[in-house]
């Protein structure tokens, strides 16, 4: 059974720089598929920020690309997200999800980030 | 981007009766190879969105058959054919046709 586990700061201060870590377990990043993030605002609706292969290839939100980073780590079967300058508007819950034609097919429960000094 | 639009945004329906929400494209949904990639994910109250169709009507593993998917090019329909306690919650389309990928506003299903 395929599962992701997302976590992070959970505080983030404005203006500075976002990381979360994905943890993959019962699959093999290496072995294929993509593999992304996605967010939702508190109350809101979902969002694709990026998504990448374990090869590197990756795309991303043109309307967070200048901001966005993300990566893969197959040693420790993981996916990274940085997000620089965070906002306000940057709160959300973050999830990460694996990637099929089309579709996604698993996703993590979710990693709350709160932007605030 | 693709624009997702669902209605309705709030659906309250009785037990045991059926329940459909609307979603559609601003653009045709047609893939390149041959597919019609749009989703329907379900959000139970506090939980991650978990898919219940794919390419617009194949059911995932697990999901009870009284959910069903229809449609093409930019129309497309959820149906649940008897609405259950355990159905309430907020439904999303997904296009995964065009990147980036994008969902409808999401449709909150909730029992009278």
């Amino acid at each position: 059974q395929v599962q992701l586990q997302e976590s992070g700061p959970g505080l983030v201060r404005p203006s500075e720089t976002l990381s979360l870590t994905c943890a993959v377990s019962g699959y093999s990043i290496s072995s294929g598929y993509y593999w992304g993030w996605i967010r939702q605002p508190p109350g809101k609706g979902l969002e694709w920020i990026a998504i990448i292969y374990h090869s590197g290839n990756t795309y991303f939100n043109p309307s967070l690309k200048s901001r966005v980073t993300i990566s893969v780590d197959t040693s420790k079967n993981q996916v990274s997200l940085k997000l620089t300058s965070v906002t306000a508007a940057d709160a959300a819950v973050y999830y990460c999800a694996r990637l099929a034609s089309g579709t996604s097919d698993y996703w993590g429960q979710g990693t709350l980030v709160t932007v605030s000094s | 981007d693709v624009v997702m639009t669902q209605s309705p945004l709030s659906l309250p329906v009785t037990l045991g009766q059926p329940a459909s929400i609307s979603c559609r494209s601003s653009q045709s949904l047609v893939h390149s190879d041959g597919n019609t990639h749009l989703n329907w994910f379900q959000q139970r109250p506090g939980q991650s969105p978990r898919r219940l169709i794919y390419k617009v009507s194949d059911r995932d593993s697990g999901v009870p058959d009284r959910f069903s998917g229809s449609g093409s090019g930019t129309d497309f329909t959820l149906k649940i054919s008897r609405v259950e306690a355990e159905d309430v919650g907020v439904y999303y389309c997904m296009q995964g046709t065009h990147w980036p990928w994008t969902f409808g506003q999401g449709t909150k299903v909730e029992i009278k």
